[in-house]
């Protein structure tokens, strides 16, 4: 299997919810990185996850939650959502934690997130 | 901290001409990366090209190329032979080192290209 699918790829969510995001990477890919990208704006780091452990976190707070699971899936939690957090959330992954960055990070589409 | 600049929020070109779109970085890293990424309309960032901090040549990838003066903190991404393709968003990234965190990527605000017949 080639590629990162994400989905949903759009969804609306009422202030105060909770939203998962679903990300399935590629075969052999055990990184995972999650990006908020806010209308206009280039994409911000979320978190990353290797080995299903997370090994680095962005400037978001302990509502925003991963996980990460042995067959390359990964998961974004959001709890109390609120307005500015309607973005497209991407997840990237690669192969290994360090190694060559000439294998850069493949892209999902990403889910439109829209919270009213 | 990292902090990469696009001061070009968007840009025009006619088809077959080449265009740069600009970027610079700040970092107190020795050891860094710079990427350029496509985002066309569907969302997802398609990666370009990538030059390394200690890289002596400048990056090349068909038609794309890769402008790095390190001394000057600049990656400008030069498109040759542009195509109506070739229309999306441009974003200029950096992956640190020590100080930048090995993980996390820094993006720019990114240039929308618009590739005109």
């Amino acid at each position: 299997e080639t590629g990162v699918t994400q989905s949903p790829t759009h969804l609306i969510k009422t202030r105060g919810q909770q939203v998962t995001l679903r990300c399935s990477s590629q075969s052999g890919h055990n990184t995972v990185s999650w990006y908020q990208q806010a209308l206009g704006q280039g994409p911000q780091f979320i978190f990353q996850y290797y080995r299903e452990e997370e090994n680095g976190r962005g400037n978001f707070p302990p509502r925003f939650s991963g996980l990460q699971f042995p067959n390359y899936s990964s998961e974004l939690n959001v709890n109390a959502l609120e307005l500015d957090d309607s973005a497209l959330y991407l997840c990237a992954s690669r192969a290994g934690t360090g190694g060559d960055p000439r294998n850069g990070y493949t892209f999902g589409s990403g889910t439109r997130l829209t919270v009213v | 901290a990292q902090k990469i600049t696009q001061t070009q929020p968007g840009m025009f070109v006619q088809e077959k001409e080449a265009v740069t779109l600009d970027c610079t970085y700040d970092t107190s890293d020795q050891s860094y990366g710079l990427f350029w990424y496509k985002q066309p309309s569907s969302g997802e960032m398609i990666f370009l090209i990538y030059q390394g901090s200690y890289d002596e040549q400048n990056a090349t990838e068909g038609r794309y190329s890769l402008n790095f003066q390190k001394a000057r903190k600049s990656a400008n991404l030069v498109i040759s032979a542009s195509q109506l393709g070739d229309s999306a968003m441009y974003f200029c990234a950096m992956r640190g080192g020590l100080s930048g965190g090995y993980q996390k990527v820094t993006f720019g605000t990114g240039t929308k290209l618009q590739v005109i017949p």
